[in-house]
Order: C-alpha cells, then sequence, then structure tokens
C-alpha cells in the first residue's frame, strides 16, 4: 500500500537556526510531490512542488529550499529561520496520471514554531 | 488577484439547512478540480472531485463551469459533523492551487 511519511510532527526552533523537514513515500513510484505551508487561521499556500527527481518549482520567493534527491524523497530547508517561518507544514504526493480521477495524498504535517 | 478565489465565511448555519459553497479560479487553463475537507489543525481530506456534467455522492453536490470559471458545493440536510473547513482545489499543469477555504459551523 501507499503511505507518506512526515516528521518531524511539532518542531521549536530559535530565529536563525537551520530547518530540514524531510518527507518520504512508499509503495509508488515517479510521484509529484509538494510542500504547503498553512499559517495560523489562513489557507494552504503552495511552496514548491517537484515532477521528478531534481525537479523543484519555487511559488514563492522566501528564504526556503527545497531538494529532492529521491524519487520518493522530498526536502524543505532554510538556512536561517525567520519569525515568519512558523506554520503548519505539509507535505504532499500525487500518484502518476490516473484518468480523471486524482487525489493529493498528504502527510500528517509538522507544527513549526520558531521563537 | 489570487489563483483560486472562495467565500470569506464563516458559514453559521443550523442543522437540516442546506450550504452552497462558491469558487473562482482565474486561469482558464486549469485542467482539474476538487474540493476538500480539513479539520482543525489536520491535513486536508479529498470530499471529491468536480466535473464538467456536475456530480453527486450522497448529500455533496457539485459543479463546474468552466465558461464562467465557477466552481459550486452544495451540502443538502447538513449535520453537526460538516462542520470544518471547505477548500477548493485547482491543478493546472501538476500545480496543485488551494483556495483560502470557507469555515462551516453547523449549528444544532
Amino acid at each position: 500500500s501507499q503511505t507518506i511519511h512526515q516528521w518531524p510532527a511539532t518542531l521549536v526552533q530559535p530565529v536563525g537556526s537551520p530547518l530540514s523537514l524531510e518527507c518520504t513515500v512508499e509503495g509508488t513510484s515517479n510521484p509529484n510531490l509538494y510542500w504547503y505551508r498553512q499559517a495560523a487561521g489562513r489557507g494552504l499556500q503552495l511552496l514548491f512542488y517537484s515532477v521528478g527527481i531534481g525537479q523543484i518549482s519555487s511559488e514563492v520567493p522566501q528564504n526556503l529550499s527545497a531538494s529532492r534527491p529521491q524519487d520518493r524523497q522530498f526536502i524543505l530547508s532554510s538556512k536561517k529561520l525567520l519569525l515568519s517561518d512558523s506554520g503548519f507544514y505539509l507535505c504532499a504526493w500525487l500518484p502518476p496520471r490516473q484518468g480523471d480521477y486524482e487525489k493529493l495524498f498528504f502527510g500528517s504535517g509538522t507544527q513549526l514554531s520558531v521563537l | 488577484r489570487k489563483e483560486v478565489e472562495q467565500d470569506p465565511g464563516p458559514f453559521n448555519v443550523p442543522e437540516g439547512a442546506t450550504v452552497a459553497f462558491n469558487c473562482t479560479y482565474s486561469n482558464s487553463a486549469s485542467q482539474s478540480f476538487f474540493w476538500y475537507r480539513q479539520d482543525c489543525r489536520k491535513e486536508p481530506k479529498l470530499l471529491m472531485s468536480v466535473y464538467s456534467s456536475g456530480n453527486e455522492d450522497g448529500r455533496f453536490t457539485a459543479q463546474l463551469n468552466r465558461a464562467s470559471q465557477y466552481i459550486s458545493l452544495l451540502i443538502r440536510d447538513s449535520k453537526l459533523s460538516d462542520s470544518a473547513t471547505y477548500l477548493c482545489v485547482v491543478n493546472r499543469d501538476d500545480k496543485i492551487i488551494f483556495g483560502k477555504g470557507t469555515r462551516l459551523h453547523i449549528l444544532p
């Protein structure tokens, strides 16, 4: 079966510290992978998406970056966190084309608090 | 202009009422459309895909008007368990964009 793992579930980091959030998918190959952020009381903002190894599309200019070193691994990073980076980070994957039916599968999320 | 826009909400409706959510998208090249539901501090879950011909799943009906770039969701006979945030979602060339969502409170 197909599963997605995202960790950690919660993270408290000081301003200026680095960040690395990892997401891995099992049971599929060549998925599309996504990172979203949801600030408190706000909608989901698309940060990055990837349609293949080494292919990253960035949606919002910021101090975050993403990498896809392996087919089923998607990493979100920052060299120096800002207070505004606080939020709920969600990794998601989309199976290869399945005709009219598409379903985005989400990880359980990481609640990041930058203090 | 945001690529996906929804009613700002929140909607507070009595149990048993019918609720309608509206959504518009700005890019006519958008290819597929969905409604997701999100409970507080949880990941979103797919409620239903939206097809041009309209589709129904129990108490839920979704409609798509490509000419107007408009998507709707209707919930009939609302239940307390329908309380959640409803997210309009658009896929354009594998870029999946969420609207800000409309919060729904069903009142007993």
